[in-house]
């Protein structure tokens, strides 16, 4: 069975600019999570997505965004990025939905603002 | 708000040593841990879990403990290899939802 895919690997943005990132789930999982992950702060929950809606959402500020078509497939959105903003952005894809689940890691999208 | 907290932040052992790492964690209503093991370039990998009707799970060379009176859980690996220098990082589900809140990560070295 594949893993979680992302797209793409890296990514280098300019400040102010947007930028979407892709996530494909393991076959037959349709919950979806978004993390970021830097030195400073470390793994801190974006937003959750299950059946196309957004189940849960982390303390992240408007700019960050996020949506899951029927395939279950899921794309976040960052506009008018900012430095600080630079980080590694990390889906998990889940079996289920709810509380005791299993998440499961793709490599993450390495994201640079220059 | 909820938190977990993980020590040490790096453990450097020699081949063959055991390798322990504790976290505890604030919301009483946690019921899931798992751990993940997250090498240079990588994602996160779920090595193992334990949910709270168990005070404990072993998978080879690997186990975890939970006390849940005391709110923290702890990972044990033996008979450790070089391989297994990692990040290794906690986690414990949140309040809402399935959202994971991690710790900071064990930066684990293992010399031969």
């Amino acid at each position: 069975k594949a893993g979680v895919t992302q797209t793409p690997r890296y990514l280098i943005k300019t400040r102010g600019q947007q930028v979407t990132l892709s996530c494909s789930p393991i076959s037959g999982h349709r919950s979806v999570s978004w993390y970021q992950q830097t030195p400073g702060q470390g793994l801190q929950f974006l937003f959750e997505y299950f059946s196309e809606t957004q189940r849960n959402k982390g303390n992240f500020p408007g700019r960050f965004s996020g949506r899951q078509f029927s395939n279950s497939r899921s794309e976040m959105n960052v506009s008018t990025l900012e430095l600080g903003d630079s980080a590694l952005y990390l889906c998990a894809s889940s079996p289920r939905v709810g509380r005791n689940t299993e998440a499961f890691f793709g490599q993450g999208t390495r994201l640079t603002v220059v | 708000g909820e938190n977990v907290e993980q020590h040490p932040s790096t453990l450097s052992v020699q081949e063959g040593d055991s390798a322990v790492i504790k976290c505890t964690y604030s919301d009483s209503a946690s019921n899931y841990f798992p751990w993940y093991k997250q090498e240079l370039g990588k994602g996160p990998q779920l090595i193992i879990d334990i949910r709270s009707n168990v005070g404990e799970k072993k998978d080879q060379r690997i186990a975890v403990t939970l006390n849940k009176t005391a709110k923290h859980f702890s990972l044990h690996i033996t008979e450790t290899q070089p391989e297994d220098s990692a990040v290794y990082f906690c986690a414990a589900e949140g309040q809402a939802g399935t959202a994971l809140i991690f710790g900071k990560g064990t930066t684990l070295s293992v010399s031969s």
